[in-house]
């Protein structure tokens, strides 16, 4: 059973575009993460969210933690080739006293010049 | 000044080989993981230690050995090589295993048995 459904799973648009990429899930999250992922490497940490409702900015990149604590979503403004690459968002879920991370199944962005 | 380094990069072995792959950290932190990241791209926890203890243990066949000699270190050795190990594997780091932590992760190791 996957816990943290990504949406889309793949996306392809035009430079200057906005663009929205969800992450939904029914399980509560202490926290949660974005990274970004580029071809022969490992994820990198984009934000980290903690309180329900929570907003946070990066640039053009708009970062959003449901109040619920289930869900996140990332909005990029006027996307550029700069930011292609597979987005993953991750949850922290107590594991017997330990955090564990559970990632989700990504979205594979692609912005054209 | 690579902050998580893992070897080797590619690794290419047969059926019921055993192969090992290294892992080093060099930002003093205490906690280390891997993952692994099949063809769809789906990462999944495997181990962390924390402080040299195991303190997460997916359910991961125990033909997946890891050890960790020192903090800085986290090894994980393979017997038996099957086809479904094939994937890229990636340690990683964060400064202890609380929520919210950055994990710094290494470039992977990408392994394929023939």
């Amino acid at each position: 059973t996957q816990l943290l459904e990504q949406s889309p799973q793949f996306l392809s648009i035009q430079e200057g575009e906005n663009l929205t990429v969800y992450c939904n899930s029914s399980s509560v999250f202490s926290s949660l993460q974005w990274y970004r992922q580029e071809p022969g490497e490992g994820p990198v940490l984009l934000v980290t969210v903690v309180t329900g409702g929570e907003v946070k900015k990066l640039k053009r990149l708009t970062f959003q933690f449901g109040d619920a604590r289930k869900d996140s979503s990332l909005h990029i403004t006027a996307a550029q080739p700069g930011d292609t690459g597979l987005y993953l968002c991750a949850g922290f879920i107590s594991n017997f006293g330990n955090e564990k991370l559970t990632f989700g199944t990504g979205t594979r962005l692609t912005i054209i010049p | 000044d690579t902050a998580v380094s893992q070897t080797p990069k590619y690794l290419v072995t047969q059926m019921g080989n055993d192969k090992s792959i290294k892992c080093e950290q060099n930002l003093g932190h205490d906690t280390m993981y891997w993952y692994k990241q099949d063809s769809k791209k789906f990462l999944k926890i495997m181990f962390s230690y924390n402080n040299k203890e195991l303190i997460i243990n997916e359910t991961v066949p125990n033909r997946f050995s890891p050890k960790s000699p020192d903090k800085a270190h986290l090894n994980l050795h393979i017997n038996s090589l099957e086809l479904g190990d094939s994937a890229v594997y990636f340690c990683a780091s964060s400064q202890n295993p609380g929520p919210g932590n950055e994990q710094f992760f290494g470039p992977g190791t990408r392994l394929t048995v023939l």
